[in-house]
């Protein structure tokens, strides 16, 4: 069975510096997408990155890019010149390449990131 | 506005009392899915729906049920809601095809209480 696991429960960040959040992941399967959403206090998930595991090129969202480590299954967000608004509980999530299982996410625990003034 | 709805948003009730929370989409997608969040947990499967009158058991199925009916609407149901069921709810939907993973479209949440 496929797993993720941040181990991270909580990240602080001084506002306009960099912060990493860290996911690990385990999977038997070659062809899957790995993703990080955002989830502000309203609750709402908001996609914030996707990464194909075929591409090798990170990929990346303005302020947002990810280091994709396909042999040491690790996922890490990297934001840039951290904002206020970033400030929110950031998952984690694998899916398998196939879509059988109506395409289900499985979610890592969460990391809490508050950003300092 | 392409969008998931869900309703009610926040509930409140007692064990036993059967309820539902609704679930929406404008999008025709195809695949639709219950997850429920848990501090410490993440998101769980609870049940998917890969097109009308196809549905299974996700991760953490015990205690619900769901159907699949029409193609925006996918209902999550509660015949006897117990206090471990307290949790906050989302509904999402995707498409079933697409090259690049296409992105599950989450409902607002619904929070769950069981008294």
């Amino acid at each position: 069975a496929q797993t993720v696991t941040q181990s991270q429960p909580e990240m602080s960040v001084q506002e306009a510096e960099t912060v990493t959040l860290s996911c690990t992941y385990d999977t038997s399967e070659s062809d899957y997408y790995l993703f990080w959403y955002k989830q502000p206090p309203s609750r709402q998930m908001i996609l914030v990155i996707r990464q194909e595991a075929y591409k090798q090129q990170n990929a990346t969202e303005n302020r947002f890019s990810v280091n994709f480590q396909k042999a040491a299954k690790s996922f890490s967000l990297k934001i840039s010149d951290s904002q206020l608004g970033d400030a929110a509980m950031y998952f984690c999530a694998y899916r398998r390449g196939d879509y059988n299982q109506g395409g289900k996410l499985i979610f890592g625990q969460g990391t809490e990131l508050s950003v300092k003034p | 506005e392409a969008q998931v709805t869900q309703n009610p948003r926040y509930l409140i009730t007692v064990t036993g009392k059967k309820l539902t929370v609704t679930c929406s989409q404008n999008m025709n997608h195809e695949y639709m899915s219950w997850y429920r969040q848990d501090p410490g947990l993440g998101l769980r499967q609870i049940y998917y729906s890969m097109n009308v009158e196809v549905t299974d058991k996700g991760d953490v199925p015990e205690g619900y049920k769901v159907s699949r009916k029409e193609k925006r609407n996918f209902p999550l149901i509660l015949e006897s809601p117990s206090p471990n069921q307290t949790s906050l709810y989302f509904c999402a939907s995707s498409l079933r095809l697409g090259g690049s993973g296409y992105e599950q479209y989450f409902g607002p949440g619904t929070r769950l209480t069981v008294t």
